[in-house]
This record gives C-alpha cells, sequence and structure tokens, in this order.
C-alpha cells in the first residue's frame, strides 16, 4: 500500500488555466505538507495543515490555494498557470511532533506550456 | 530564523571509498536535524535524524551522520561507497520555535563512480 499518494503524476496545461493535485496519506498521520521542487531541485515548503487547519503558509501566490477535506487529504489548487508554476510539486506527511520524519508522496510534475 | 547550508552542489566518490556530504545549520533552540534522499524522478526517503542523545547517528543503508553542536554541523557519512548511492541527498532543519516547519538545504548530488 503506498503511504502517500498524489495523482497525476504528471500534468502539462496551458498558461492561464486552472488545475488541482491530489494527495492522501493512509498513515493515520495528522501533519500533512505541500513543497515546490524547482528546476534546479530546490525543495520549498508551500504550506502545512494539522488536523485541517492550516500551520504553515509560506510566501506563495494567492493562486495556490490548499484544501484538506479530512485529515487524511490535502489538495492543491492553482488558478491562472503560469509558466514560473512549472515544477514538482511534492506532498507529505509527518505525525505530530518537532522530531517526526516526513514521508513523501512520489510527485506530480507540473508543465505549463 | 532556520537555515541549513550544504555548501557542495556536487560530490564525486569512488565505489568502495568513504563519502562524507556537508552539512551545516543555523536555528533558534534545539535542532532537530534529518537526512533525505531523493532518487531520480522520485520523492524523498528518509534517512536519519537527530533528535537529542548520540551524536552518531546512524540510519538506513549503511548511513550514519555526526551531530556537532559547536559546529552547528551535521555531515552525513558513509565508510564505503557504492555505485547505488548515487543520488540527491537533503540535509534539514526543524526548530521547536517555528511551528513545525522544516528547511531544507538545497541538495548535494552524490555520484559513486565504479
Amino acid at each position: 500500500d503506498t503511504a502517500v499518494s498524489q495523482t497525476p503524476k504528471y500534468l502539462v496545461t496551458q498558461m492561464g488555466n486552472d488545475k488541482s493535485i491530489k494527495c492522501e496519506q493512509n498513515l493515520g498521520h495528522d501533519t500533512m505538507y505541500w513543497y515546490k521542487q524547482d528546476s534546479k531541485k530546490f525543495l520549498k515548503i508551500m504550506f502545512s495543515y494539522n488536523n485541517k487547519e492550516l500551520i504553515i503558509n509560506e510566501t506563495v501566490p494567492n493562486r495556490f490555494s490548499p484544501k484538506s477535506p479530512d485529515k487524511a487529504h490535502l489538495n492543491l489548487h492553482i488558478n491562472s498557470l503560469e509558466l514560473g508554476d512549472s515544477a514538482v510539486y511534492f506532498c507529505a506527511s509527518s505525525q505530530d511532533g518537532w522530531d517526526s520524519r516526513q514521508f513523501f508522496g512520489p510527485g506530480t510534475r507540473l508543465t505549463v506550456l | 530564523a532556520q537555515s541549513v547550508a550544504q555548501p557542495e552542489d556536487q560530490v564525486n566518490v569512488a565505489e568502495g571509498n568513504p563519502l562524507t556530504v556537508k552539512c551545516t545549520y543555523s536555528v533558534s533552540g534545539n535542532p532537530y536535524l534529518f537526512w533525505y534522499v531523493q532518487y531520480p524522478n522520485r520523492g524523498l526517503q528518509f534517512l536519519l535524524k537527530y533528535i537529542t542523545g548520540d551524536n552518531l547517528v546512524k540510519g538506513s543503508y549503511g548511513f550514519e551522520a555526526e551531530f556537532n553542536k559547536s559546529q552547528t554541523s551535521f555531515h552525513l557519512k558513509k565508510p564505503s561507497a557504492l555505485v547505488s548511492d548515487s543520488a540527491l541527498y537533503f540535509c534539514a532543519v526543524r526548530g521547536n520555535t517555528n511551528a513545525g516547519k522544516s528547511t531544507f538545504g538545497d541538495g548535494t548530488t552524490l555520484t559513486v563512480k565504479p
């Protein structure tokens, strides 16, 4: 069973479109995250939710809106896609606690044309 | 603000030789330090972490890391590198004063040549 899954794996779309990426974890974790990995492989946190509540919201354009319908799911909706949004987006989850490791999904490669 | 530095973009070693991937950090309060590995087209995988206690931490795949408080470093090591260790390695720090946010270094690409 996959611990953290994301759909779709690949997403190719035109500038200006709206798209969503879904994430689900079956580990029973309370905290979920979205990261963006750019073309240079730099990894930056975007959002974090704990028990469906937003706890980390980095400087991300408000075209990006996370939604957590329950603590096992954290979806990312992106409006008015731009070329610079092209990246690999990773979902992750962890148990509560400062010492908890994160479990990462396989990533969604978004290409904006 | 917390930060992580991985001073080397690339580390090349020959198979069988020891390897070191460097990491230094800055954080308020006690540091929680992690190493993750990313193979091509995959998500990050946890290797090891330092929370408290022994400064030498052992992890997956024969890797270990040494916590040095005075030098604020957490270097990743392996006594004998394998070609299959070739991957992108990330160091991460988490403080207990920042809503649990983890800050990742920029990553170091390790290439092990046969």
